[in-house]
C-alpha cells in the first residue's frame, strides 16, 4: 500500500517568490493535515481537513498561506509570497476518521518538502 | 496551551546498551500520547499511543509508560541498536481537540557501533 506521497521533495526559491507543496494522501484516508517543522522542532499543525472542509486552519498565516483539498483526496500548500522564515520542512499527514469522541487516530506521515528561501 | 518538554535533546550511546528517552507535558488532561520515530530526511512513523487509561505499552524492545499525573511519560529502549538512531518525538492531543497533537522538539538518539 502507497503511504502518504509529497512533492517536490526539496524546494530552493528567493525570497518574495511564490511556493507550493502538494500531498497525496492515504487511499481511504477522509482527514489530512499539513504541519511546518522548523529545524531541531517538533512539527506545529498548520491546517486540518476532513474531507474538502478546513476544520482547523488557526496557525495557519493567511496574510501569505493559502491551502485547498479540492474533492477530498489530494491537497495543495501555497505561499505567496515566501520569506526568509518559511524555511523549514512541510510535512502532510493523513488519518482515518475518529470514530469516537476523544479518541486520536494514527497519522500517517509523508516523508516532506524541505524548503529554503534565500 | 498545552506544551510539551523532552529531554535530553540529544544522546549518544554505545550499542546494547539500555537508555530511557523523557517526555513532559504541561496539562495533564489528555486523551493518549504518542511516541514518534523520525529518520533523517523522512517522515514521522508512529511508534506507540499510549491511552490516558493505560499505564504503559510495549512494541519488541520498546516500552512507553504514562503518569498522567505527574505529566510524564519515558520510552524506554532495551538493547539499543545502531538502526535505533534517529530523533524520538512524543506528541499529545492539544488541549480542547483530540485531533491536534502537540509535539516536543523530539530527542535525537545515535547507537555507536
Amino acid at each position: 500500500e502507497a503511504g502518504v506521497v509529497q512533492s517536490p521533495r526539496y524546494k530552493i526559491i528567493e525570497k518574495k517568490q511564490p511556493v507550493a507543496f502538494w500531498c497525496n494522501p492515504i487511499s481511504g484516508h477522509n482527514t489530512l493535515y499539513w504541519y511546518r517543522q522548523n529545524l531541531g522542532q517538533g512539527p506545529e499543525l498548520l491546517i486540518r481537513y476532513e474531507n474538502e472542509e478546513a476544520v482547523d486552519d488557526s496557525q495557519l498565516p493567511k496574510d501569505r498561506f493559502s491551502a485547498e483539498r479540492l474533492k477530498g483526496v489530494d491537497s495543495t500548500l501555497k505561499i505567496q509570497p515566501a520569506e526568509l522564515g518559511d524555511s523549514a520542512v512541510y510535512l502532510c499527514a493523513s488519518s482515518l476518521e475518529v470514530p469516537r469522541a476523544g479518541d486520536t487516530d494514527t497519522q500517517y506521515f509523508g516523508p516532506g518538502t524541505r524548503l529554503t528561501v534565500l | 496551551k498545552q506544551e510539551v518538554t523532552q529531554i535530553p535533546a540529544a544522546l549518544s550511546v554505545p550499542e546494547g546498551e539500555n537508555l530511557v528517552l523523557n517526555c513532559s507535558f504541561t496539562d495533564s488532561a489528555i486523551y493518549n500520547l504518542q511516541w514518534f520515530r523520525q529518520d533523517p530526511g523522512k517522515g514521522l512513523t508512529s511508534l506507540l499511543l499510549i491511552q490516558s487509561s493505560q499505564r504503559e505499552q510495549t512494541s519488541g524492545r520498546l516500552n512507553a509508560s504514562l503518569d498522567k499525573s505527574s505529566g510524564r511519560s519515558t520510552l524506554y529502549i532495551a538493547a539499543s541498536q545502531p538502526g535505533d538512531s534517529a530523533t524520538y518525538l512524543c506528541a499529545v492531543p492539544s488541549s480542547g481537540s483530540a485531533r491536534q497533537l502537540t509535539f516536543g522538539s523530539g530527542t535525537q538518539l545515535t547507537v555507536l557501533p
